[in-house]
C-alpha cells in the first residue's frame, strides 16, 4: 500500500495570511502514460462529511474559492490557502487514487493563531 | 443536486452485525461506484471498500475481507455496508461517497453525512 505522510500535523495561521500543507507519498503517483498525479485533498470540517477540494494534485473542484491551490509532482505535494478565513478551520487531508487501496494522509489541522 | 442520505446512528454489542444504508439522488445511480469510508474517534480516514453497480463488482481492503459485505439495489438507488463481528474498534463513523464507476481507485466527491456506529456491551 502507498503510505501517504502529511506535514505538519497542526498548524495555527493568522487571519489572512497563508497555510501551508504537505503531503508526502511512499511511492510516485504519477502515472507517466498520460503525466496526470492521482492525489487529491479534501477538507473534513468537525460534524460535516469531507468536502472534495482539489484533483489531479492542482484542479480545483467547481465551488472552491481560488485561496485554495494544490501543487507538486511524483511523491511530493503541497495545498496552499494563500489567505486564511475563518471558515477554513478545517482538518484537512491528502489522498492517493493511484493505486488500490486508496490511501489518505494522517490529516493536518488548521487553526486560527 | 446529489445528495446521499445515510441511515441514523445505531448502539451494537460485541459480536453483533450492522448495516448501514445509502440512499443517493440527484444523479444516475448505476453511472458511479459507490465508497465506504470510515473515522474512529480521533484518528484519519480509512477506505473500506468499492462497489459498482455498472461493473457487477466489488473490492474490499483486506483488512476488513470476510467481515464486510457491500450491496446495491439499483430499484431504489441505494447502496448497503454490513459489517459482522463487530468488535470496540469498530467504533467509527461510517461514510459512503459517489466515485468512479469502473476505476476502484479514485477520488470521491460526494459524501455522505455519516453513520456514527458504536460497538459497546
Amino acid at each position: 500500500d502507498i503510505v501517504m505522510t502529511q506535514s505538519p500535523d497542526s498548524l495555527a495561521v493568522s487571519l489572512g495570511e497563508r497555510a501551508t500543507i504537505n503531503c508526502k507519498s511512499s511511492q510516485s503517483v504519477l502515472y507517466s502514460s498520460n503525466n496526470k498525479n492521482y492525489l487529491t485533498w479534501y477538507q473534513h470540517k468537525p460534524g460535516q462529511p469531507p468536502k472534495l477540494l482539489i484533483t489531479w494534485a492542482s484542479t480545483r473542484e467547481s465551488g472552491v474559492p481560488d485561496r485554495f491551490s494544490g501543487s507538486g509532482s511524483g511523491t511530493d505535494f503541497t495545498l496552499t490557502i494563500s489567505r486564511l478565513q475563518a471558515e477554513d478551520v478545517a482538518v484537512y487531508y491528502c489522498q492517493q487514487y493511484y493505486s488500490t487501496p486508496p490511501t489518505f494522509g494522517q490529516g493536518t489541522k488548521v487553526e486560527i493563531k | 443536486q446529489v445528495q446521499l442520505v445515510q441511515s441514523g446512528a445505531v448502539l451494537k454489542r460485541p459480536g453483533a452485525s450492522v448495516k448501514v444504508s445509502c440512499k443517493a439522488s440527484g444523479y444516475a445511480f448505476i453511472s458511479y461506484g459507490i465508497v465506504w469510508v470510515r473515522q474512529a474517534p480521533g484518528q484519519g480516514l480509512e477506505w473500506m471498500g468499492w462497489i459498482s453497480e455498472l461493473k457487477d463488482a466489488t473490492n474490499y481492503a483486506r483488512k476488513f475481507q470476510g467481515r464486510v459485505t457491500m450491496t446495491t439495489d439499483t430499484s431504489t438507488s441505494a447502496a448497503y455496508m454490513e459489517l459482522r463481528g463487530l468488535r470496540s474498534d469498530d467504533t467509527a463513523v461510517y461514510y459512503c461517497a459517489r466515485t468512479h464507476a469502473t476505476d476502484i481507485t479514485h477520488y470521491f466527491d460526494s459524501w455522505g453525512q455519516g453513520t456514527l456506529v458504536t460497538v459497546s456491551s
